[in-house]
């Protein structure tokens, strides 16, 4: 099945500790994106990713960092710099990131902190 | 600044009524308007607007864009329980930071 992958599920996080979260995508999209949402808040974007080895800051990028090896490959890691991390992060993709095209996104990972 | 702006933001309702959405907008360099569905996970996309006036239709939803007033409405009739979601609007624009911006959502609750 093509689709968008992420895990784990539920993350837990200690203080001061670095975690990475996972996302993949079989879709052979070039766009690779990641939000977060916190209650009654919309989707806010943290990082976005038009095309390998290369990504760029969204909204709220500090206390977070990203790479893009591969192109079916964007993970997250949410550092310790980052003060607030509880959230439910959101893992989408598109074809292209600059023409009109739907971004199809992950099932999600919920981040706790401990 | 670019903004999407939903309401109402929660709205709670019996079976069988029927539901108006409401998204506004002001961003630079509009491209498309796109309503998704988030139940309990990620959200699922419904529509995709980039034309006035031009009604799309998916069963029971319906959803029209208004370029020149710059809002859109999502229409439900005959509301079911497994209607009951978050209701999200976003904007794709032009501009070269992320491409698209998301209102807070509406919140819709459907009584048995």
């Amino acid at each position: 099945d093509g689709g968008i992958t992420q895990s784990p599920k539920y993350l837990f996080r200690k203080e001061g500790q670095n975690v990475t979260l996972s996302c993949e995508q079989n879709l052979n999209h070039d766009a690779m994106y990641w939000y977060r949402q916190d209650p009654g808040q919309g989707l806010r974007l943290i990082y976005y990713s038009q095309i390998v080895n290369d990504f760029q800051k969204g909204d709220i990028a500090e206390g977070y960092s990203v790479s893009r090896e591969k192109k079916e490959s964007f993970p997250l890691t949410v550092t310790s710099a980052q003060k607030n991390p509880t959230a439910f992060y959101l893992c989408a993709s598109s074809i292209h990131a600059v023409l009109q095209e739907t971004q199809y996104f992950g099932p999600g990972t919920r981040l706790l902190v401990l | 600044e670019d903004k999407v702006v939903q309401s109402p933001l929660s709205l709670v309702v019996h079976e069988g009524d029927t539901v108006t959405l409401n998204c506004s907008y002001e961003v630079t360099n509009f491209r498309s308007l796109l309503w998704y569905k988030q139940e309990k996970k990620a959200p699922t996309f419904l529509f995709m607007l980039t034309s006035s006036g031009i009604e799309k239709k998916s069963g029971r939803l319906s959803s029209i864009l208004d370029k020149k007033e710059l809002f859109s409405i999502l229409n439900i009739t005959a509301t079911q329980t497994g209607d009951s979601a978050i209701y999200l609007c976003a904007v794709q624009y032009g501009g070269s930071q992320g491409n698209l911006i998301f209102g807070k959502g509406t919140k819709l609750s459907v009584k048995p």
